[in-house]
């Protein structure tokens, strides 16, 4: 069965602070994963597809990285307009193309 | 502007009640879906569609029903079998199945009064 675990579940930084967001996986063949943004009340926004081990993307203050077990999304000098949910999903080889999700990490920044 | 877009934003359910949530697209994707998002959990599968006049049960679909009688439309009823139905309704699309992206519109909240 296919898991996601994202850590920690809540993280308070205040403005400027860099941090990482971490997401772990078991697949029996990753054919993707993602990364959402969910603001409070709002449907998720997407960010990110990862495909292979090694690979990254960047958008503006964000940078998701991906490994054979683990993807990091890394927060640089974080803005308080930051301050979401962040959701990660990822998509197995071989059967249903369903993603599976992870309980998501709540950012909170401060001013 | 092409998107998802789900209404209404807020529902009431009386018990005993069946309520439909709408959800349409004009970004001509094959794929729908309905997930339930619930306070510390994961988003949960209730229902998805590859194409029309066809869809399967997800992990939850004890208490739900679609149709999908149009490429852009997914309603998901909530029937009166549901006894824990207040939660937050999210529906997204994908283009087709594979590594495709989902797309999720803005979400309906749903109480039971």
């Amino acid at each position: 069965e296919d898991q996601v675990t994202q850590s920690p579940e809540a993280l308070r930084l205040q403005e400027g602070e860099s941090s990482s967001l971490n997401c772990s996986y078991t697949v029996s063949g990753l054919r993707g994963l993602f990364w959402y943004r969910q603001d409070p009340g709002k449907g998720p926004e997407f960010l990110f597809t990862l495909y292979s081990a090694g690979e990254e993307k960047e958008k503006e203050r964000l940078k998701a990285t991906l490994t054979k077990k683990e993807s990091f999304l890394h927060i640089t000098a974080p803005k308080p307009e930051d301050s979401a949910t962040y959701l990660c999903a990822v998509q197995a080889k071989g059967g249903s193309y369903i993603p599976t999700f992870g309980r998501g990490t709540s950012l909170i920044v401060h001013p | 502007d092409g998107g998802i877009t789900q209404s209404p934003k807020y529902l009431f359910r009386k018990e005993g009640q069946n309520v439909t949530l709408s959800c349409e697209q004009n970004l001509n994707h094959d794929a729908m879906y309905w997930y339930r998002q619930d306070p510390g959990q994961g988003l949960r599968l209730i229902y998805y569609s590859q194409i029309v006049n066809d869809f399967q049960k997800g992990d939850i679909a004890e208490g739900y029903s679609v149709s999908r009688e149009k490429k852009e439309s997914f309603p998901l009823t909530v029937t009166s079998a549901q006894k824990n139905p207040t939660a937050f309704y999210l529906c997204a699309s994908s283009i087709t199945s594979g590594v495709e992206t989902q797309y999720f519109g803005p979400g309906t909240r749903l109480l039971v009064l």
